[in-house]
């Protein structure tokens, strides 16, 4: 079953913040978070695993919240870079099941 | 930096035609997986590959495709007779460890005709 995101499309000013959420219906066992840009291939921004460990390549920070089965992404101070779709993605034996996206959008 | 690829990048086929879609994962990688993404849509997981074995593989994932690791490098998926409803963007990934980050090749761009 497919994790849930919310809010669907989000349009922001250069330097704003923005938060992206995921929910799932089953238990997490690790979420990770993906950007794609319009016609390329997904990039990974983070992982939030079980047990609070994450890992993560930018500035981007996220939570999880194991009981409710939530993670969070907090972009913070948004550049126009950050423009894109951001997918979380629940991930169990290797199996990365993406919800559905979150469309931000950054303007000058 | 080692990145995926996936050759070729923009495939044109006839219904009921085989394809073959290749991918070379990083090199160091034991996890290899493949995703489609249907134009405007989400990304879909398909397939994970470890050990010379489907370890996971999703309801699309039917008898008309299958995964194969011909040698040490290449990672192909074939799907054996082409429908309309397969034109989409296939995506390659790996990954050094289970549940790790998963690294995307730049994409097949599949369109059956």
């Amino acid at each position: 079953q497919q994790p849930v995101q919310s809010p669907q499309a989000v349009i922001l000013r250069e330097g704003e913040d923005a938060v992206i959420n995921c929910s799932s219906s089953k238990a997490l066992y690790s979420v990770h978070w993906y950007r794609q840009k319009h016609g390329e291939a997904p990039v990974f921004l983070m992982i939030l695993l079980k047990g609070g460990e994450q890992k993560g390549h930018e500035k981007i920070s996220a939570s999880f919240n194991e009981k409710k089965q939530q993670s969070s992404l907090y972009l913070t101070a948004s550049q126009l870079s950050y423009s894109g779709t951001y997918f979380c993605g629940t991930e169990h034996t290797g199996k990365l099941i993406f919800g559905q996206g979150t469309t931000l959008q950054v303007k000058p | 930096e080692p990145e995926v690829t996936q050759t070729p990048s923009h495939q044109v086929t006839q219904m009921g035609q085989e394809v073959i879609l290749r991918c070379v994962p990083i090199s160091n990688h034991l996890y290899f997986y493949w995703y489609r993404q249907i134009l405007g849509q989400k990304v879909e997981f398909l397939v994970s590959f470890y050990n010379n074995e489907i370890s996971e593989k999703s309801e699309i994932f039917d008898d008309q495709f299958s995964v194969e690791r011909p040698d040490g490098s290449n990672f192909t998926l074939k799907i054996r007779s082409t429908k309309l409803e397969d034109s989409a963007m296939y995506f390659c990934a790996s990954s050094g460890e289970l549940s790790y980050e998963q690294y995307f090749g730049p994409g097949t761009r599949l369109t059956v005709t």
